[in-house]
């Protein structure tokens, strides 16, 4: 099973900032098979990226993604009121399919 | 409108049964893999089970293998996740979703259900 660690657990940002999610996968996840998802209190989650740095339909372009071996970052360039959720990294590599244990981006 | 919905959650004692539905309107049913992904009360996602358009591949997260089995009804656009030998750690929030195909191998969980609750417990 292909471990998914996001760091940092929580971050504390003001809107207009810059915002740095990093997760690291314990191995291989294959041609960069890693989706990012965003989640708000009492909402399903939503669709963010997907192949680790393609934005999915509809997802403004201040969210970008990358890769380096297997660590990935999402990076959202300019914080709006609406991106204070929960982020969660997700590999499709192989099966179990599996979730970081989420970073949650707060309001300072 | 794209749309899941789920229903058939409840309150299930230890080592009961139940059996999950998620009734998918808006799209093709049938030409999508479709997964079930779990949330418990305060915590992170966690995947539970994918099958593929036809039926017949599925695959499962070991700790539900033998107890939960995921079936679809292409006829119905329906999705099911049929729970037994529940387990208090099995309370969650159960979310289906849709599998979008990228291509190259490239997936994402695109539409998602509100969710059904799942609480075991005597």
């Amino acid at each position: 099973e292909i471990v998914l660690t996001q760091s940092p657990g929580t971050l504390s940002l003001s809107p207009g900032e810059g915002a740095t999610l990093s997760c690291r996968a314990s191995q291989s996840v294959g041609r960069n098979y890693l989706a990012w998802y965003q989640q708000k209190p009492g909402q399903p989650p939503r669709l963010l990226m997907y192949g680790a740095s393609s934005r999915a339909n509809g997802i403004p372009d201040r969210f970008s993604g990358s890769a380096s071996g297997t660590d990935f970052t999402l990076t959202i360039s300019r914080l709006e009121p609406e991106d204070f959720a929960v982020y969660y990294c997700q590999h499709y590599a192989n099966s179990p399919w599996t979730f970081g244990q989420g970073t949650n981006v707060e309001f300072k | 409108e794209l749309q899941l919905v789920e229903s058939g959650g409840g309150l299930v004692q230890p080592g009961g049964s139940l059996r999950l539905s998620c009734a998918a309107s808006g799209f093709t049913f049938s030409t999508y893999w479709m997964a079930w992904v779990r949330q418990a009360p305060g915590k992170g996602l966690e995947w539970v089970a994918n099958i593929r358009q036809d039926g017949g591949e599925t695959y499962s997260l070991d700790s539900v293998k033998g107890r939960f089995t995921i079936s679809r009804d292409n006829a119905k656009n329906s999705l099911f996740l049929q729970m037994s030998s529940l387990r208090a750690e099995d309370t969650a929030l159960y979310y289906c979703a849709r599998v979008w195909s990228y291509g190259a191998g490239d997936y994402g969980m695109d539409v998602w259900g509100l969710g059904t609750t799942v609480t075991v417990s005597s």
